[in-house]
């Protein structure tokens, strides 16, 4: 069955550094995987996708991802952090057993400190 | 264009009772799936319904059900209400109806549900 991991539960981060969050999947095929955000309070936004193509996706508000068949991962990055990016952080991938249901990760939750 | 649209945003119940939750898929979305998230056991997916057909149900128990009316708006409704029931309950719709994989959901804010 398809999993996502995310082996980090929070990651803290200055202000204007940078920013990698990793993602392990597990996937019968080619993959489709997804990355969205939750802000406090609210539901969950798409940063970006891969479907398939260039293994460097460019997503919203300047992150980007890049999908690694070899090591299972598709790892979120944003070369300079602002402190709106702070919240959590979901991988998902298609389930096996489809019709839109998605597997999360447990999510990682950004904090930005100044 | 509207976004996915849940009610109400916030809900307090007691051990018991029922609860329904509704959600307005963004016009011409035929599909809505429902996901409940807690922090114990994170993003959970509940159903999805299609054109008034529930094509695709989680591990929950019967006390959770759903339906999808004519104009593709979707209700969930939990019945006999527990403590372990307190949770973000996520509406999310999808203009494809394929079974791809290479859907993308468009998510609401969510119904937050409290059982005392």
């Amino acid at each position: 069955a398809q999993s996502v991991t995310q082996p980090d539960i929070h990651i803290t981060v200055s202000e204007g550094a940078s920013l990698e969050l990793r993602c392990n999947y597990s996937y019968g095929a080619t993959p489709y995987l997804f990355w969205y955000v939750q802000s406090p309070g609210q539901g969950l936004q798409l940063l970006l996708k891969y479907f398939s193509g260039d293994t460097l996706v460019q997503g919203i508000k300047g992150f980007e991802a890049e999908f690694k068949r070899s090591q299972s991962s598709f790892n979120l990055r944003k070369p300079s952090v602002h402190w709106s990016d702070a919240a959590e952080y979901f991988c998902a991938v298609p389930s096996d057993t489809g019709f839109q249901k998605l597997v999360f990760g447990t999510g990682t939750r950004l904090l930005v400190s100044p | 264009k509207a976004g996915v649209t849940q009610t109400p945003r916030y809900l307090i119940k007691t051990r018991g009772q029922q609860v329904t939750l509704s959600c307005s898929p963004i016009s011409g979305h035929r599909s809505v799936s429902w996901y409940q998230q807690t922090p114990g056991q994170g993003l959970q997916f509940l159903f999805e319904y299609f054109s008034e057909t529930q094509r695709n149900k989680g591990n929950f128990p019967g006390r959770f059900s759903g339906r999808q009316f004519s104009n593709s708006r979707s209700e969930m409704n939990v019945s006999t209400l527990e403590l372990g029931d307190s949770a973000l309950y996520l509406c999310a719709s999808s203009p494809r109806s394929d079974n791809s994989g290479a859907n993308v959901l468009t998510f609401g804010a969510g119904s937050r549900l409290t059982v005392l």
